[in-house]
């Protein structure tokens, strides 16, 4: 099947700075990616829809701010923390469709850790 | 508003057995799609099965099948003979929308974690 990676895999930081993630496909195209995270023991949370060429689109309660999403190209969408907080920690996962409705395939994860 | 619902939290399965993992959804859409995901320790999410609201049959892959009540909105995950690397997190999903299509965002359930006891 379609490969997604992310990187880093795993990421310590300093109370706020910014932490850039990325998030490919690797063998194909991608115009819609989802960016999720997750913590320990509860189940993926929705943060934003990413959209190549335009601006994401945000669930309720998201900080759009805080969360900055960049999908420049149809392989790349990136997720910026910035001024990260202790409560930021948490582990994030973006996926990206397939070319039909029952495909949809997940990167590896980040594990951020906040300091 | 699109809901997913797993009652179980936990369960604890002895090896070779059976076991339904059990999923409820809403959704005001006549299209959506309903997916399993696996997610060990590692983190990772393994696709599992997938199965479609016009599907009149229910999906099977190797030791995994969908029981899809679409009258009920229930779509379980049964495990025949289960194995000591099942053990994992299970997550029940539905993807929805307008334009159904690979751009639909997908919610998940909050996950059932089973333990397969040797």
């Amino acid at each position: 099947g379609a490969v997604v990676s992310q990187h880093p895999s795993w990421v310590i930081c300093k109370s706020g700075t910014s932490v850039k993630i990325e998030c490919r496909s690797l063998d194909f195209q991608a115009t819609t990616m989802f960016w999720y995270r997750q913590f320990p023991k509860q189940s993926l949370m929705l943060m934003a829809t990413s959209n190549e060429g335009s601006k994401a689109t945000y669930e309720q309660g998201v900080e759009k701010d805080k969360f900055l999403i960049n999908h420049a190209s149809l392989t790349l969408s990136t997720l910026t923390v910035t001024s990260a907080h202790p409560e930021d920690s948490s582990f994030y996962i973006c996926s990206a469709g397939g070319r039909t409705y029952n495909e949809q395939f997940f990167g590896p994860g980040t594990r951020l850790t906040v300091l | 508003a699109q809901k997913i619902t797993q009652t179980q939290p936990g369960m604890f399965v002895q090896e070779k057995e059976a076991v339904t993992l059990d999923c409820t959804y809403d959704t005001s859409d006549q299209s959506y799609g309903l997916f399993w995901y696996k997610q060990p320790s590692s983190g990772e999410m393994i696709f599992l099965i997938y199965q479609g609201s016009y599907d009149e049959q229910n999906a099977t892959e190797g030791r995994y099948s969908l029981n899809f009540q679409k009258a009920r909105k229930s779509a379980n995950l049964v495990i025949s003979a289960s194995q000591l690397g099942d053990s994992a997190m299970y997550f029940c999903a539905m993807r929805e929308g307008e334009d159904y299509s690979s751009a639909s965002k997908i919610i998940f359930g909050s996950g059932t974690r089973l333990s397969i006891r040797p």
